[in-house]
This record gives C-alpha cells, sequence and structure tokens, in this order.
C-alpha cells in the first residue's frame, strides 16, 4: 500500500496570505488528523476529519481550517498567515473509529516571510 | 492537557537502559508511542488500550496505568538507531487526542 502523501512538500509565502495543503491517506484509511509541529511547541493537533466529518478540533484560532473529501483527502487552509505559522505541518492516517496505529506522511514546511 | 513527559533529554551510552514517562491530568484510553528521527516524520511503536497491559517488542516495551494515568517506555540494551524524540499520545475518555512534550534521546558509541 502507497504511504500517506502531503503536498507541497515546501512552501514559502508572505504574511497576509492563504495556503492550502493537501494530505492524502492511506487507501482504506477514513480518519486524517492535522499537527503542526514547530522547535518551541511541539507537536500540536489541529483537527481531525473522520468520515467528511471534523470529529475533533485542537486550539487553533478559526484562521486554520479544513475539510475532507468523498475520497477521504483532506485539505488544511490558513487564511491570512502570520509569522508564526512557520512550522512543518505533519498529516497522519489512520484507519478506525478511534484513534489507533496513526501513520504519517512526510508534512509540509511551511516558511512565512 | 498536553501530556508531560520526562525527562526532557537524556543521553545514553550503546547498550544502556533508559525509561521515558508520559504524564497526563485526564483519564485514559489510550497511550500510544511515536519515535522520530531528525527530519522525518514520526513512526509508530506501539499503542496501549486502558487495563494496565504491558506491551513490547524487541527491546523496547512500555506499560500504561490507567489509575494514575502514566506510562511508560522501556529501552532495554539501546542501540544507536534508538536515537531520536519519543512521543507519548494519549487518547482520553472524551476522544481527544494529544502529543506529549517530547523526549530527546541521543545514543553514543
Amino acid at each position: 500500500k502507497a504511504g500517506v502523501t502531503q503536498t507541497p512538500r515546501y512552501l514559502i509565502k508572505t504574511r497576509g496570505q492563504q495556503v492550502t495543503l493537501s494530505c492524502s491517506p492511506i487507501s482504506g484509511h477514513r480518519s486524517v488528523s492535522w499537527y503542526q509541529q514547530t522547535p518551541g511547541q511541539g507537536l500540536q493537533f489541529l483537527f481531525e476529519y473522520f468520515s467528511e466529518t471534523q470529529r475533533n478540533k485542537g486550539n487553533f484560532p478559526g484562521r486554520f481550517s479544513g475539510r475532507q473529501f468523498s475520497n477521504s483527502r483532506s485539505e488544511m487552509n490558513v487564511s491570512t498567515l502570520e509569522l508564526g505559522d512557520s512550522a512543518l505541518y505533519l498529516c497522519a492516517s489512520s484507519s478506525g473509529q478511534t484513534y489507533g496505529t496513526q501513520y504519517f506522511g512526510p508534512g509540509t514546511r511551511l516558511l512565512v516571510l | 492537557q498536553q501530556p508531560v513527559q520526562s525527562p526532557q533529554a537524556m543521553i545514553l551510552r550503546e547498550g544502556e537502559d533508559a525509561v521515558i514517562n508520559c504524564s497526563s491530568s485526564k483519564a485514559l484510553y489510550s497511550v500510544h508511542w511515536y519515535r522520530q528521527k531528525h527530519g522525518e516524520a514520526p513512526v509508530f511503536l506501539m499503542i496501549l488500550l486502558k487495563g494496565g497491559e504491558q506491551k513490547g517488542h524487541d527491546k523496547i516495551s512500555a506499560s500504561f496505568n490507567e489509575k494514575k494515568q502514566q506510562s511508560s517506555l522501556y529501552l532495554t540494551a539501546s542501540q544507536l538507531s534508538y536515537s531520536g524524540t519519543y512521543f507519548c499520545g494519549t487518547e482520553d475518555t472524551g476522544n481527544q487526542f494529544y502529543f506529549g512534550t517530547g523526549t530527546s534521546l541521543t545514543v553514543i558509541p
């Protein structure tokens, strides 16, 4: 089976712009979670989608949003980018209705200038 | 709600043992352990479900004390390949998932 893929791998944006990141889970997996990783804050949970519904949400401002499509692919959008949004954004997919084994993608490294 | 891990960092010589602890303030349904090497994505190690079980494979094992909301990861006879940052992930009974603060492990010859 192909692993979790994320596109793009690297991205440079300027403050105020918006960005959309994409995640394709492992075939058959219905749950996709998004995380932000920074040296100072570690791995922070953004949100989780299961069968096109947002099931859980972390403590991030409304500028961070996501969605999941019927084929389980997920997108994450960040509007009005701030310098502090520079981070590695990881998505992880899992198969079941509870948090089973999460398989991580390689991440998208976002730099906001 | 983010679980706290200890120690924050450690350096081991090959062959030494180590214990990494993960402590949560919430009632837990499961604990996950992941290892992340520099520049790579986290990789799953194991899951422990509530029931106080202990799991392990090869020389890495873990325990879960649901009453204390704590889990420990045990690394036996460490190898150079064990170097990386270890994260616990906790799923609480409210179905919320959080990664721990991380423990950086460096194994030296």
